[in-house]
């Protein structure tokens, strides 16, 4: 098993370019995360999916949108890059509901806006 | 509101001496707690869960209802632990996940 993973490992962006992150997990966990990690704020919610159909906002979804295309992917799109946007991202995935259990994180995209 | 709290961002120690990275949180209800690691430019990985009550690494963590504190604890610290180490909260409701704002850790030779 793969677990979980994203593409690309790194990207640069001029300000006002588009890019979608892609995640892909293989364990058939219902629930998928996108994560931003910048020095001493730690990890920060931007969106995650309960289910297959459902997405809803986490604590810093401005400037993003993401879509549940199936039960495997959850991507994350920039739709006008910003350079507060610089930051690694990552995706997570978990099963949740038949007992809570931790999440699985992905090798993250190192991601730079200019 | 926090609902996961790590006091240090910065922790030193020498190689050999214990280490104790704080954790407390604020939840009402029976969260899950769990502590992550992150080496250099690598994923998060699971290091531990309270529910299994196990060592990993020489690591381990009590969760202390009470004090609504989750710290990890190692009795001797050697140079592979130092990382990133971030506690973590699951709550009882809803899919909830919460991260504190991670513990660097560096241990000196």
């Amino acid at each position: 098993n793969a677990g979980v993973t994203q593409t690309p490992k790194f990207q640069v962006l001029k300000t006002g370019q588009s890019m979608t992150l892609q995640c892909a997990q293989d364990m058939n966990h219902n629930s998928m995360y996108w994560y931003r990690q910048d020095p001493g704020m730690g990890l920060r919610l931007i969106y995650y999916s309960a289910s297959e159909g459902t997405t809803d906002k986490g604590e810093v979804p401005n400037g993003y949108n993401v879509s549940r295309l199936n039960k495997r992917e959850f991507s994350l799109r920039l739709e006008s890059a910003a350079p507060s946007q610089t930051s690694v991202y990552f995706c997570a995935s978990r099963q949740y509901g038949t007992g809570r259990s931790e999440q699985f994180f992905g090798p993250g995209t190192r991601l730079t806006v200019l | 509101a926090q609902r996961v709290t790590q006091p240090e961002k910065l922790l030193s120690v020498f190689k050999g001496a214990p280490v104790e990275l704080k954790c407390n949180y604020s939840y009402s209800g029976s969260p899950e707690l769990f502590w992550y690691v992150q080496y250099s430019r690598q994923r998060l990985q699971l290091l531990l869960r309270h529910i299994s009550r196990e060592s990993i690494k020489g690591f381990t963590a009590d969760l202390n209802k009470g004090e609504t504190s989750f710290h990890l604890k190692k009795p001797f610290a050697q140079e592979e632990d130092s990382a990133m180490y971030y506690c973590a909260l699951s709550g009882n409701t809803g899919n909830q996940f919460y991260f504190g704002t991670g513990t660097s850790l560096t241990v000196i030779p």
